[in-house]
């Protein structure tokens, strides 16, 4: 069945590095994404990797992608009060229309 | 790229009253077009999703209902509100770039209904 799995809350001290993990089930996504969700905002795209990557960077941002393990993680360097959010990760299966997300990380950064 | 546009931004309804929500897109054509709920504390929840005028697909069987009635308009309607309909609604549209293709969803900026 279709899944995205990650955990619920990460608190980190500024200017230290976030990891958020996430896992799925379905082997046949095609692309897996990073959204961040700022209090009472919508969700905003940060970044997106295709399924024959391993690792794909943006600035602070670090994707990295184990697809025997259905792993997916993404590294924010030197992170700041503004990265203070909820981060979904979600995953596009090929042929379908959908994209299922997980429930999001929350991120707390700590002073 | 696309804009998402979504109304209202907030709503306080009572109990059995009716509901329309409405999203519209402009910068894009033919897109796929969808509503997420998430309630309080809790992930997204796909309720609509839409791949032409006219044609709905439903993912929960609910209260709740969705029309497309031009290209780049959907509405979610209610005939009845439950208090278990209250949180934040997302609207949210596929666009399929040319150099990417991927079939990214990009969020608008999404309507928070409370029913008490």
């Amino acid at each position: 069945g279709e899944d995205v799995e990650q955990s619920l809350f990460l608190s980190v001290r500024e200017g230290d590095s976030s990891v958020i993990n996430c896992t799925y089930t379905d082997s046949s996504s095609t692309y897996l994404y990073w959204y961040k969700q700022e209090p009472g905002a919508g969700l905003q795209l940060l970044t997106y990797i295709f399924s024959n990557m391993d690792m794909k960077q943006d600035q602070r941002l670090t994707v990295l992608l184990n697809k025997k393990d259905k792993h997916l993680s993404l590294r924010i360097a030197d992170t700041q009060t503004g990265d203070s959010a909820i981060y979904f990760c979600a995953e596009s299966i090929g042929g379908d229309d959908k994209i299922i997300f997980g429930k999001g990380t929350r991120l707390h950064i700590l002073p | 790229s696309q804009t998402i546009h979504q109304w209202p931004a907030t709503l306080v309804q009572p109990v059995g009253s009716p509901l329309s929500l409405e999203c519209t897109v402009e910068g894009t054509s033919n897109p796929n077009l969808y509503w997420y709920r998430q309630a309080a504390g809790r992930g997204l929840q796909l309720l609509f999703y839409s791949v032409g005028i006219g044609q709905i697909s439903s993912e929960v069987p609910q209260n709740l209902s969705a029309s497309r009635p031009q290209d780049r308009q959907f509405i979610l309607s209610s005939k009845k509100l439950l208090l278990s309909d209250s949180g934040f609604y997302l609207c949210a549209v596929t666009s399929v770039d040319s150099l990417k293709v991927t079939d990214t969803q990009y969020f608008g900026p999404g309507t928070r209904l409370t029913v008490l």
